[in-house]
């Protein structure tokens, strides 16, 4: 099956640092890719829609200049998180959509545990 | 906004027997999935399901969907302590693949 892997699966930081998290599809090809926090015990929250080779789409709240997304090729997307806060602390998950898969399945990454302190 | 909501219940249910969990949502669908979750992991796809399909079936999976009623039902059979886990709903609306996921039910089976 797809595979999709996230780096690093875990990362602490200091407050105003900034921290890179990196989603790569490793056997696909992907045009989309989406970004996803996840509070303890929550669901899901979808923060932006990651577009290959043009700006990323944010959903309603989340500040674009803070989680910084560039989708440079067909197999990865970055999320970078700027000056971050300790309210920033969450699971932050990826996941993309085979772009020749002619199917509306979607592959998650294992996600990311960030940790501001 | 989410659209999936989960009935907000958490299982607790002895190894073998059945567990059903529900999902509702509020406005039209392409499709509805299933999602599973192990604490602190990344999300399993389990099943998709077409607004146009009523009822699919994989493995040990049962998943129904009521559009007039904007439901959803995911049934595990003969459960196994492996299948302790959060179980997700997420519904694609616009046909453009993003998911709105529900709250979430936490499975427990016990050995």
């Amino acid at each position: 099956g797809a595979v999709v892997s996230q780096h690093p699966s875990r990362v602490i930081c200091k407050s105003g640092t900034s921290v890179k998290i990196e989603c790569r599809s490793l056997d696909f090809q992907a045009t989309t890719m989406f970004w996803y926090r996840q509070f303890p015990k929550q669901s899901l929250m979808l923060m932006a829609t990651s577009n290959e080779g043009s700006k990323a789409t944010y959903e309603q709240g989340v500040e674009k200049d803070k989680f910084l997304i560039n989708h440079a090729s067909l197999t990865l997307s970055t999320l970078t998180v700027t000056s971050a806060h300790p309210e920033d602390s969450s699971f932050y998950i990826c996941s993309a959509r085979d772009s020749g898969g002619g199917t509306y399945e979607q592959y998650f990454g294992p996600g990311t545990r960030l940790t501001v302190t | 906004s989410q659209q999936g909501e989960e009935d907000p219940q958490a299982l607790s249910i002895q190894e073998g027997e059945n567990a059903t969990m529900n999902c509702s949502y509020k406005t039209s669908i392409n499709n509805l999935q299933w999602y599973r979750q192990n604490s602190g992991r990344g999300l399993v796809h389990l099943i998709l399901i077409r607004s146009n399909e009523r009822e699919k079936h994989s493995g040990r999976l049962r998943v129904t969907l009521d559009t007039s009623k904007k439901s959803s039902s995911l049934l595990i059979t003969a459960s196994r302590a492996a299948d302790t886990a959060s179980y997700f709903c997420a519904t694609d609306a616009g046909g453009n693949n993003r998911l709105a996921f529900g709250k979430g039910n936490q499975v427990v089976v016990i050995p």
